[in-house]
């Protein structure tokens, strides 16, 4: 059983807009939720996380927001721009500072000049 | 963000010999060490948990007679893959965490192509 689905795993978006990358999970004990940013035979790379106490995080021009009723989250990213296709990977966490994180799919932005 | 940074970046073996992939914290004092598979086009497969001092948890389908790993110090732990085989050829990563914090940084990753 999939704790955390992320339904599209391609996306394309023209440079400048937005783009908006959507994750969802199941399980209501996950306090802590992460996105990364992955190349191909690279390690994923940190963006951005926010805990379950807060409905958005911002950081320059990435934006998470959580809806915990829901179980819903999503990143944002404005101005979308070629340098971030990429894929997408959102991961929760909870309970122990043990627990590993658990990862969506991936979606794999592509952003079209 | 923190550092973490892997040994090699890339092995070539032979069949039935061993490999050791180190991870490494560079900026921060990691107590717990995550180490991961990605077969292509799928997502990172999580392989074991590993916390310092204390011997490592396997998830259900990793030998871990096959795959050791060691978590000596609070700044690097060892993958160990023994006596490989082709079918062990994959792109390994390794992640670290802080104490106290939810946060996990990854290494670049390690590619094994076992001949």
């Amino acid at each position: 059983d999939q704790q955390v689905k992320q339904n599209s795993p391609s996306l394309s978006v023209q440079e400048g807009r937005i783009s908006i990358l959507n994750c969802d999970y199941t399980n209501s004990m996950f306090d802590y939720f992460l996105w990364y940013k992955k190349y191909p035979a690279e390690g994923p790379t940190f963006l951005i996380s926010i805990s379950s106490i807060k409905d958005k995080n911002e950081d320059g021009r990435f934006t998470v927001f959580l809806n915990k009723s829901a179980k819903h989250l999503s990143l944002h990213i404005v101005p979308s721009q070629p340098g971030d296709s990429a894929g997408y990977f959102c991961a929760a966490s909870g309970g122990s500072g043990n627990t590993p994180l658990v990862f969506g799919k991936g979606t794999r932005l592509s952003v079209i000049a | 963000g923190a550092v973490v940074s892997q040994h090699p970046s890339r092995v070539i073996c032979k069949s039935g010999t061993s490999v050791k992939i180190e991870c490494r914290s560079l900026d921060f004092q990691a107590t717990t060490m995550f180490w991961y598979r990605q077969f292509p086009k799928k997502s990172l497969m999580l392989m074991a948990t590993s916390n310092e001092g204390s011997k490592a948890t396997y998830e259900q389908g990793v030998e871990k007679d096959k795959f050791l790993i060691n978590h000596a110090s609070l700044t690097l732990s060892t993958l160990t893959v023994t006596s490989a085989h082709p079918e062990d050829s994959s792109f390994y990563i390794c992640s670290a965490r802080g104490a106290g914090y939810d946060t996990q940084y990854f290494g670049p990753g390690t590619r094994l192509t076992v001949l």
